[in-house]
């Protein structure tokens, strides 16, 4: 298996407060992505990244900031968390994305009360 | 932005009984189709990436074909059993999403003993 992991799995935050995921992976992979899944909703992207200090908006970028300093690690920041924000964030990690597997982590239950 | 679309929504069988689904997507400037595996309280884990129209994968009693003339792949399960259910999720890349895979929404399968 990747070694690709969350942290943390589980979080309950109070509306306004900024809060980080981390997602860690040790494959050197390139590309690194960041998802939320909703009931009702595929997985869909917040942001990725296509190497070390580059990264782009995908489809749900607003309110969602990320960074990415080095290949292993690819943090989520949400500025000033919001009940809308409640999900389950997946990230995920890649060598080539187009023709290759996406590995996932086991995802973060964030909660915002 | 792609639709990615897949159908049945849900699918209740048998052990024992043989099934497919479906995924459709559109067709021009693709690049390459995921299909992936998602067992509650997991996270998705790939299953077969295809890129060539006529391609034709397998793994044990899963397979699953590309047309990517007409857009469409079907995933076979042969043989279903109980530790066969799982939400199966596509995804594709398209040259007009860039890095980016559009997810679509699966098809949850429940295999009854």
């Amino acid at each position: 298996d990747a070694g690709i992991t969350q942290s943390p799995r589980h979080k309950v935050t109070e509306t306004g407060t900024p809060v980080t995921l981390r997602c860690h992976q040790t494959e050197n992979h390139r590309y690194m992505y960041w998802y939320r899944q909703d009931p009702g909703h595929g997985l869909r992207l917040i942001h990725y990244s296509y190497g070390v200090k580059d990264t782009d908006k995908g489809e749900v970028s607003d309110g969602y900031s990320v960074s990415r300093s080095k290949t292993e690690d690819f943090l989520l920041t949400l500025e000033s968390a919001t009940s809308s924000q409640t999900s389950v964030y997946f990230c995920a990690s890649g060598q080539a994305i187009e023709n290759t597997e996406a590995f996932f982590g086991q995802g973060t239950r964030l909660t915002v009360v | 932005i792609l639709n990615v679309e897949q159908s049945p929504q849900s699918l209740h069988v048998q052990e024992g009984d043989s099934t497919n689904f479906t995924c459709s997507f559109p067709s021009s400037n693709f690049y390459a189709l995921h299909w992936y595996r998602w067992e509650t309280a997991k996270s998705p884990e790939a299953l077969f990436v295809m890129t060539l129209n006529g391609d034709e994968k397998k793994k044990g009693r899963i397979s699953a074909t590309l047309n990517t003339k007409e857009g469409y792949s079907y995933l076979y399960i042969k043989g279903s059993q109980p530790e066969d259910s799982a939400t199966y999720l596509c995804a594709c890349h398209n040259a007009g999403n860039n890095r980016k895979l559009i997810w679509g929404l699966g098809t949850s399968l429940a295999v009854n003993p």
